[in-house]
């Protein structure tokens, strides 16, 4: 099963672009990078999935290297709203056993 | 379009007793997902339904076990609760148990507490 490693927290100001990087060292050829965010006594919401390269959508992007051992979820111009807790996810499919949550990565936007 | 909903929001319970954790999955979806939430922790995968019956599951003891009806809308029940059983539990919803990578959809969460 592919671990991932997150920073335990980061904090930032508002406008600020902000970049949160996961290492994933045992990723397989058929797994999938995934990250959620979720705000308190909330569910998860998807936010973003690739395999490789970079994918960008209407809420943010994301980076995957060649060897594809860590990727980095890059918010542009965060706001106080962006205050939540960030997972990244490797695995077949962004459901089931084979895919793990982490501690995830606290982010604190600030005035 | 209803999202994932989740019933009840709080649930109170006492040591040893038995609860049933209700959900129903995005309209469209036929997948279901269980996942128990401690404080400060991410999310742990429970069990996942599919076709009514249970198709992947967790680490987690026989006590947990779950239901899911023609309608797609699911239950998780918990035997003999533990004061340890404390978390927010989280169901979620995709279009397809496998294969192509996909979403999942949660809903806002059951909190159990264990007394």
């Amino acid at each position: 099963l592919a671990k991932t490693t997150q920073p335990i927290s980061m904090d930032s100001y508002e406008g600020q672009e902000v970049n949160i990087t996961c290492s994933h060292n045992n990723i397989a050829t058929n797994d999938y990078i995934t990250w959620y965010q979720q705000f308190p006594s909330q569910g998860p919401r998807f936010i973003i999935q690739g395999y490789k390269t970079k994918v960008t959508n209407e809420v943010a992007s994301l980076f995957i290297p060649a060897d594809r051992k860590s990727s980095t979820l890059s918010l542009p111009r965060v706001s106080l709203s962006d205050t939540a807790v960030y997972y990244c996810l490797v695995g077949p499919n962004t459901g089931g056993f084979k895919t793990i949550f982490g501690a995830g990565t606290r982010l604190f936007v600030k005035a | 379009d209803a999202g994932v909903t989740q019933s009840p929001t709080h649930l109170i319970k006492t040591r040893g007793q038995q609860v049933t954790l209700r959900c129903s999955p995005k309209s469209g979806h036929d997948t279901v997902s269980w996942y128990q939430q401690a404080l400060g922790q991410g999310p742990q995968f429970i069990f996942q339904y599919y076709e009514e019956e249970e198709r992947q599951r967790g680490n987690f003891p026989d006590r947990f076990s779950g239901h899911q009806f023609p309608n797609y809308s699911s239950e998780l029940n918990v035997n003999a609760l533990l004061l340890g059983d404390s978390a927010l539990y989280l169901c979620a919803s995709s279009p397809r148990p496998d294969g192509l990578p996909y979403e999942q959809y949660f809903g806002p969460g059951t909190r159990l507490t264990v007394t």
